[in-house]
């Protein structure tokens, strides 16, 4: 079974200060790793995502993430937080070879950047 | 990039009656689409996987019954909540898979909020 876990339910930043978004996981297999954003009563946004390759990974709106394999940890990061970036954000997983392409989503991390 | 809606954005109905839930990839076809629940301040919940031409996958605990899923064809599948009560409000979501392959990212569409009253 896969999972994902973000240990944090509420990270609060200042615009400016750089953020950092905490997620880890399970999985059996290579691990396929994604990050969305949530706007109010709004779908999911993709982030960007980790296949295979560079552990950091570019995504859009300046964020990136970095895949640590040995921690199982894929953290999302922005070096200069913006109010905009206010939202709700999910890390999600699933792997390879498993015949099931099911995303697995962790509870979803709430970022505040105050002004 | 990809674009998924859905339809209605917003819906209130009364207890005891059925609501129709679409959602549509308008610019790519999409062989397989998920459907999600999500309940205030908590993470997404897989309900059910939707192939089309073939009958959708529910995930355990889901009443295959009282939410009808029907993939009548690649850019098209409907949820619908029958005899719906008031613990069906929710916040549903639909989501698209473009290429069947896990390393591809799915496309999520903006969401339906049900109130049952």
């Amino acid at each position: 079974a896969q999972s994902v876990a973000q240990p944090e339910d509420q990270v609060n930043v200042a615009e400016g200060n750089p953020l950092t978004v905490k997620c880890t996981y399970s999985v059996s297999g290579n691990p396929y790793l994604f990050w969305y954003v949530q706007y109010p009563n709004r779908g999911l946004q993709f982030l960007l995502k980790y296949i295979t390759g560079d552990n950091l990974v570019k995504g859009s709106y300046g964020f990136e993430a970095e895949f640590n394999k040995s921690q199982t940890s894929f953290h999302l990061k922005k070096p200069s937080a913006l109010v905009s970036d206010s939202a709700l954000y999910f890390c999600a997983v699933t792997h390879s070879g498993a015949g099931s392409y099911q995303l697995t989503f962790g509870k979803g991390t709430k970022l505040s950047v105050i002004p | 990039g990809a674009v998924v809606s859905q339809h209605p954005s917003r819906v209130i109905c009364k207890s005891g009656t059925s609501v129709k839930i679409e959602c549509r990839s308008l610019d790519f076809q999409a062989t397989t689409m998920f459907w999600y629940r999500q309940f205030p301040k908590k993470s997404l919940m897989l309900m059910a996987t939707s192939n089309e031409g073939s009958k959708a996958t529910y995930e355990q605990g889901v009443e295959k019954d009282k939410f009808l899923i029907n993939h009548a064809s690649l850019t098209l599948s409907t949820l619908t909540v029958t005899s719906a009560h008031p613990e069906d409000s929710s916040f549903y979501i639909c989501s698209a898979d473009p290429t069947s392959a896990p390393e591809v990212e799915q496309f999520f569409g903006p969401g339906t909020r049900l109130t049952v009253l």
